[in-house]
C-alpha cells in the first residue's frame, strides 16, 4: 500500500525563523510530489516535483526531491504569520487512475 | 478564470437522508476528483471521473456512496441513507489532464445529526 508520512506533526515558530517540513514516501510507479497549503478551506497547490535534485522556488518558499532517498522538503524562509497553515504532502502514481495519496499534513504556527 | 467550485459549502442533513454535492471543476478541466476529509485525518481519495467516465472509483464505499460527471453540468457526489460517519469534508479537485497539478475548490462540510 502506498504510503506518505510527514513530519513534524507540528510545529510553532516566531517570525523570521526558517522552517523545514519533511515528507517521505513508500510508492510504487512514483510519478510526482505535490505541496499544498491549506488553511480554513481549499488546499492551495505550492509545488510539484518530477526530478529529483532540482529546487523549485517561490518568493520564500523552495521544495526539493530527493528520488533515491524517497523524501522531500519544503523550507519556508523569514516566516510570517500568514505562513500559518497546515502543509500536505500529496505523490501521485503511474497507473489507471490519477490519484492523490496524502501526508497527515504538517501544522505550522507562526507567532508575532 | 474562476477556480474550482462546489456548492453548498455547508450541509446539513438528518441520519437517513440524502446528501448531494456539486463541484464544476476549472474552465478547460475535464478531469475531476473528489477527497474526503475526516475530522483531525487527512485527505483521502475517493473517485476520479472524466466527462461521463468513472476512471477510478477505488477510494469509494460500495455501498451508498456515487458519482457522476455528466456531459453537461458539474459533477455530482451523492450519498443515500447518511450516517453520522459520513461527517466530513469533501472536497473536488480538477486538473487539465492526468499528468498536471490538481487544484481544489473550497470544500463542502457535510454535518449529518
Amino acid at each position: 500500500e502506498d504510503k506518505v508520512v510527514q513530519s513534524p506533526l507540528s510545529l510553532v515558530v516566531h517570525e523570521g525563523d526558517t522552517v523545514t517540513l519533511n515528507c517521505s514516501y513508500e510508492v510504487t510507479n512514483f510519478r510526482s510530489l505535490l505541496w499544498y497549503k491549506q488553511e480554513k478551506k481549499a488546499p492551495t497547490f505550492l509545488f510539484m516535483l518530477t526530478s529529483s535534485g532540482i529546487e523549485k522556488k517561490s518568493g520564500r518558499l523552495s521544495s526539493i526531491l530527493d528520488k533515491k532517498e524517497l523524501f522531500s522538503i519544503l523550507n519556508i524562509t523569514a516566516t510570517q504569520t500568514g505562513d500559518s497553515a497546515v502543509y500536505l504532502c500529496a505523490v501521485n502514481v503511474h497507473n489507471a487512475g490519477n490519484m492523490l495519496t496524502f501526508g497527515g499534513g504538517t501544522r505550522l504556527m507562526v507567532k508575532p | 478564470n474562476a477556480g474550482v467550485m462546489q456548492n453548498p459549502r455547508h450541509l446539513v442533513r438528518r441520519r437517513g437522508q440524502e446528501a448531494r454535492l456539486r463541484c464544476s471543476p476549472m474552465k478547460g478541466h475535464s478531469h475531476v476528483y473528489w477527497y474526503r476529509q475526516l475530522p483531525e485525518e487527512g485527505l483521502k481519495f475517493m473517485v476520479y471521473l472524466q466527462k461521463e467516465n468513472i476512471i477510478d472509483e477505488s477510494g469509494m464505499p460500495k455501498e451508498r456512496f456515487s458519482a457522476e460527471f455528466p456531459k453537461e453540468g458539474p459533477s455530482i457526489l451523492r450519498i443515500q441513507q447518511v450516517v453520522r460517519g459520513d461527517s466530513a469534508a469533501y472536497f473536488c479537485a480538477s486538473s487539465p489532464d492526468a499528468l498536471t497539478e490538481q487544484f481544489f475548490g473550497p470544500g463542502t462540510r457535510l454535518t449529518v445529526l
